[in-house]
């Protein structure tokens, strides 16, 4: 697509159910990222796949989170057993990847899924 | 430490130049970043600089980058109300490691 999608844009949840953010980066970007942003805070990194391989999932802050990238696209980020610390804004960026050169580390960025767990 | 560091708030008249500051840490850092971020959107980029320049200018965007005291800066000229939004500055230390400040607050008073 023209830009990277992320939904659902807002999802509000009870605590203890699993939730599903999904992304779709931009067509051609072989890096995706996961980021979360809490309330007045910077931006946390969370996953890196490059392809369908996610060299460095160092940020996922527990067993809970996990991510999957199906035909080197779409993304899922998916929380079990939502907690109330859980409540931020996960963003999605996608890249070209390992091409090098400027144009290859700029991410673009999606809207975001904010997530409020009750 | 790993942090970006940026001050939270500034707030300048409209019309006037704002100057946002970020100190990053690694000395090794290839690319500098500047991000918007408008309410409810995600980040947009604005500009970057390449570690071996020490000035890049794009339209009323000016980027400052000192590289002896990991120092970067982003002067907006004639500000503007719709430039009132968060700015993030970010490092690039390899292939995929990004580095987010915590973002600075812009606010323009009309």
């Amino acid at each position: 697509g023209a830009g990277v999608s992320q939904s659902p844009s807002n999802k509000v949840t009870e605590k203890g159910k699993d939730v599903e953010l999904r992304c779709d980066p931009i067509s051609g970007h072989t890096a995706l990222y996961w980021y979360r942003q809490s309330l007045g805070q910077g931006l946390e990194f969370l996953i890196y796949f490059q392809g369908n391989s996610a060299p460095d999932k160092s940020g996922l802050p527990s067993d809970r989170f996990s991510a999957e990238r199906t035909g080197g696209s779409v993304s899922t980020l998916t929380i079990q057993r939502t907690q109330q610390e859980d409540s931020a804004v996960y963003l999605c960026a996608s890249s070209l990847g390992l091409a090098g050169g400027a144009g290859a580390n700029v991410l673009t960025f999606g809207a975001g899924s904010r997530l409020t767990v009750l | 430490g790993e942090d970006v560091e940026q001050s939270l708030f500034l707030s300048v008249r409209e019309g006037d130049s704002s100057v946002i500051n970020c100190t990053y840490t690694d000395s090794s850092s290839t690319y500098l970043y500047w991000y918007k971020q408008e309410p409810g959107a995600g980040l947009q980029l604005l500009t970057y600089i390449f570690s071996n320049m020490d000035m890049k200018q794009d339209q009323r965007l000016t980027v400052l980058l000192n590289k002896k005291d990991k120092h970067l800066s982003l002067r907006i000229a004639d500000t503007q109300t719709g430039d009132s939004a968060i700015y993030f500055c970010a490092e690039n230390r390899g292939t995929y490691k990004y580095i987010f400040g915590t973002g600075t607050r812009l606010k323009v008073l009309a």
